[in-house]
């Protein structure tokens, strides 16, 4: 079984600033791809970076990297210069094909 | 612009009376899902659909049920809702099965 664990129920970063979100998640798959995804309050889902696990090169969008390790199984995203936009709910996401697997989830607040 | 609608946005049944919920797309997507999700919790998926075939989670009670009648739609029929059942239901699509999902808005069933 796929287990993704997030160890923060909760982060907050300044205005401005960085701020790391931690994933970890347990596979037996050789083939698998890692996401993250964003929820707003009272908005949809959407995909914030995702990352192949073949590629060793850590994925970037703009703001936001991850620091994907896969050896250690660990899978956690940076978000740089970080704007009130950015808060919400972080989910890690796993997908191995037929199985996919969400984090329970942090919620980031980002103080102005 | 291509999304994912889900309809409706709130539904509020009876205990026991049988409910259906709507997801239609237009980004002509293989794949369609359902996800549910309690307050705070992570989405867990109930099923999906590669094209025409049914993939059933093993743990999704029998009183969810799904029809995909054609590539746009693709429909949750709650058979006899518990005050359990209440949740936020999430439709999502991809183009394949590991790639990124693109979520609805969700449906907000409240059973009284």
């Amino acid at each position: 079984a796929q287990t993704v664990t997030q160890s923060q129920p909760e982060m907050s970063v300044q205005e401005a600033e960085t701020v790391t979100l931690s994933c970890t998640y347990d596979t037996s798959e050789s083939d698998y791809y890692l996401f993250w995804y964003k929820q707003p309050p009272s908005r949809q889902m959407i995909l914030v970076i995702r990352q192949e696990a073949y590629k060793q090169q850590n994925a970037t969008e703009n703001r936001f990297s991850v620091n994907f390790q896969k050896a250690a199984k660990s899978f956690s995203l940076k978000i740089s210069d970080s704007q009130l936009g950015d808060a919400a709910m972080y989910f890690c996401a796993s997908n191995t094909g037929n199985q996919f697997y969400f984090g329970t989830g942090t919620s980031l607040t980002v103080i102005p | 612009d291509a999304m994912v609608i889900q309809n409706p946005r709130y539904q509020v049944t009876q205990f026991g009376k049988p409910v259906t919920l709507s997801c239609s797309q237009t980004l002509n997507h293989n794949v369609m899902y359902w996800y549910q999700q309690k307050s705070s919790q992570a989405p867990k998926l109930l099923f999906h659909y590669y094209d025409k075939d049914f993939n059933n989670e093993a743990d999704t009670p029998d009183n969810f049920q799904s029809r995909r009648p054609n590539t746009s739609f693709c429909f949750l029929d709650i058979r006899s809702p518990g005050l359990g059942d209440a949740a936020m239901y999430l439709c999502a699509t991809s183009r394949a099965i590991a790639d990124t999902q693109y979520f609805g808005p969700g449906t907000r069933l409240t059973v009284l």
